[in-house]
């Protein structure tokens, strides 16, 4: 069966520095999300894409945040500046036209020390 | 605004026993409701979900779940516990009426549920 798969696995990046952390959605999907959870706390949502534009976006998504889809299949998350707060796992999923829910992937475990 | 509120953020029952993991929205519209199941090191998993028909609805590995609007529930329910089914559940709402259009998930905390032998 078709899944979403992220890489890394795990970041460790130092404060102040930018990550990019990457996406494989499932291939006949159109809509791509980012999600985030700090330990012990909810899965928050991100950000939603869709035709190559951010149809929407929570409040946490702020400047130091873009996504990108720059090829066929991958979509990346990039944190520009890295602060101690953005350590969480980032999960991504992808959805298709159907009501069939969104899917999502292992997640990336982002530590900023 | 949406949200979700799931009592018990651990659930332990013996391997047989029923499952109930219970979930509670609120939402200004009606909603969509998933839960989803997540096993360690991997990721979010859909187990069911309900949009509009059934208030009953089944998913995968013997899970079901009720929509009942009149107590704002969603309560996730398995008559018999298997070791397996260990992991963390998550139930989540989305009240946009078109699941099309990269609309948010709101999660609640998550439920960690043991099942011991």
């Amino acid at each position: 069966e078709p899944e979403v798969t992220q890489t890394p696995s795990h970041q460790v990046t130092q404060m102040g520095q930018e990550v990019i952390l990457r996406c494989v959605p499932i291939s006949n999907h159109l809509y791509f999300y980012w999600y985030r959870q700090i330990l012990g706390q909810k899965v928050e949502f991100l950000v939603s894409f869709y035709n190559n534009e951010i149809s929407e976006k929570s409040e946490i998504f702020d400047d130091q945040f873009s996504v990108e889809r720059p090829d066929g299949s991958n979509f990346t998350l990039k944190i520009r500046s890295t602060k101690l707060e953005d350590s969480a796992m980032y999960f991504c999923a992808s959805s298709g036209q159907s009501l069939r829910g969104q899917f999502f992937g292992p997640g990336t475990r982002l530590t900023v020390l | 605004a949406q949200s979700v509120t799931q009592l018990g953020s651990h659930v332990s029952v013996s391997e047989g026993a029923l499952v109930l993991l219970r979930c509670n929205y609120s939402s200004s519209v009606p909603p969509y409701l998933f839960w989803y199941v997540q096993y360690p090191n991997q990721g979010l998993q859909l187990l069911l979900k309900y949009t509009t028909g059934a208030t009953l609805v089944k998913g995968i590995n013997g899970f079901e779940a009720e929509f009942k609007k009149s107590e704002t529930s969603f309560h996730l329910t398995k008559p018999s516990a298997h070791m397996s089914d260990a992991a963390e559940y998550f139930c989540a709402v989305s009240d946009s009426t078109d699941l099309q259009a990269g609309t948010a998930l709101i999660f609640g905390k998550g439920t960690t549920l043991s099942v011991s032998s």
